[in-house]
């Protein structure tokens, strides 16, 4: 099956700065990568996706780019802000299985410092 | 709209006790997953349905582990002579039937004492 791996585990940020997350996939079958913000006891929130026909995809701070053949995708947030921080997964889908579920990464948390 | 919610927000039971886990998804959404989150990992996938249907049950780690939808709506993740390993947070996301976005719940804190 699909085996996604995620790092850096943590990544402090100074307020203003960059962060990006790299995750990699296994499956070359995987079609579907979105990146999940996850705050303390609360249920992931979708922030962002990108299918396979796409190399990159931008919304206002947040990019994300797909590289296929090397098989990894990255997460860039622009000009941090402390609510940026929050844990972050990336995943992937195939539809191998029939349907659309996601295999995660273990999640980077961000830390943003103002 | 309303979102994904799920019942009861945490549960704490004692090891060989039956639970019952609720996920109301977002009206209108035909497919349903399950997915747990170990401390300091990712989500796991459990089950999907697709309607009332399950024609994917392979990430149930075990036969005390079962779930079922009813009217295309409600679904209700069981775990049976419950474990101190099922501790976890199990979160419930829906999608349009249409799309691959999947939106998910608050979760349900289970502890297993």
């Amino acid at each position: 099956g699909e085996n996604v791996e995620q790092h850096p585990s943590t990544l402090s940020v100074q307020e203003g700065d960059s962060a990006v997350i790299k995750c990699t996939y296994s499956d070359s079958a995987s079609n579907y990568f979105p990146w999940y913000k996850q705050e303390l006891g609360k249920g992931p929130q979708l922030i962002i996706d990108i299918r396979s026909n796409v190399g990159e995809k931008k919304d206002q701070r947040i990019a994300v780019t797909l590289n296929k053949t090397a098989k990894h995708f990255s997460l860039h947030i622009t000009e941090t802000q402390p609510e940026d921080s929050a844990v972050y997964f990336c995943a992937a889908g195939s539809g191998s299985y029939g349907n659309n579920r996601l295999a995660f990464g273990k999640g980077n948390q961000v830390v943003v410092i103002p | 709209g309303a979102g994904v919610s799920q019942s009861p927000s945490n549960k704490v039971t004692e090891k060989g006790k039956d639970v019952e886990l609720r996920c109301d998804p977002i009206s209108g959404h035909t497919a349903l997953y399950w997915y747990r989150q170990s401390l300091g990992q990712g989500l796991e996938f459990l089950i999907y349905f697709q309607g009332n249907s399950a024609p994917d049950k392979s990430g149930l780690p075990s036969d005390r582990f079962s779930a079922e939808r009813t009217g295309g709506s409600v679904s209700t993740l069981t775990i049976q002579r419950t474990q101190q390993e099922d501790s976890a947070v199990y979160l419930c996301a829906s999608s349009p039937g249409h799309s691959n976005e999947q939106f998910f719940g608050p979760g349900t804190r289970l502890t297993v004492l």
